[in-house]
């Protein structure tokens, strides 16, 4: 069978508040960054995107952050929903190879009804 | 519409005995990708297309084999099948452009090892 996996950060929200999923990426020459959904048994869902010469994009409910000089990137969620609950991760394109992404570790939100 | 399709969604294979899995996308993408997923992380690359040419990940275990007949079709056969290959297998595909990597994914298949 499957080995353990690891325990992924939990973020646990009520309904109706706004979530923020944050993640830190390795490479200062990232220049595009992903955040993927990913509900259980499903494959990754691509929801919003940025380049490196934006600080902030915004989609439906989504905002995505990124602070460069910290190597930060951030999820906002607002008015977090029971569908919303799911494994978030983001992805960096790799600097070497623009047809890979390199992975964060994921973070699992519960939306509490 | 589904647009990257994986076949079978479920997979049952003896230890040891070779297995193929399918993958088929609607978007004429030249890149496609296979993952290895195992519970609480991050999809692994195996490795990926880029219209025929073939790119291994160093770490990925010769155990793993991948075909790719045409842009539509991309399998991934996995030779002698371990108790730990047992995981979600993802296939997914972009343009492979310099503008944007966004990938999309299939549902993936789940390999159960018995």
């Amino acid at each position: 069978g499957e080995s353990v996996g690891l325990h992924l950060p939990t973020l646990s929200v009520q309904e109706g508040d706004n979530s923020i999923i944050n993640c830190a990426y390795s490479n200062s020459a990232s220049d595009y960054f992903i955040w993927y959904k990913q509900e259980s048994g499903k494959g990754p869902q691509f929801i919003i995107d940025i380049r490196s010469n934006m600080d902030k994009r915004q989609g439906q409910r989504v905002t995505v952050l990124l602070n460069k000089t910290v190597k930060h990137l951030s999820l906002q969620i607002a008015a977090t929903q029971p569908g919303d609950s799911a494994v978030y991760f983001c992805a960096e394109r790799d600097a070497g190879n623009n047809r890979k992404l390199i992975w964060g570790l994921g973070t699992s939100l519960a939306v509490n009804p | 519409d589904a647009m990257v399709i994986q076949n079978p969604r479920y997979q049952v294979t003896q230890f040891g005995k070779p297995v193929t899995l399918s993958c088929s996308q609607t978007l004429n993408h030249n890149v496609m990708y296979w993952y290895q997923q195992k519970s609480s992380q991050a999809p692994k690359l195996l490795f990926h297309y880029y219209d025929k040419d073939f790119n291994n990940e160093a770490d990925t275990p010769d155990n793993f084999q991948s075909r790719r007949p045409n842009t539509s079709f991309c399998f991934l056969d996995i030779r002698s099948p371990g108790l730990g290959d047992a995981a979600m297998y993802l296939c997914a595909t972009s343009r492979g452009n310099r503008g944007n990597t966004e990938a999309f994914f299939g549902q993936g298949t789940r390999l159960t090892v018995v």
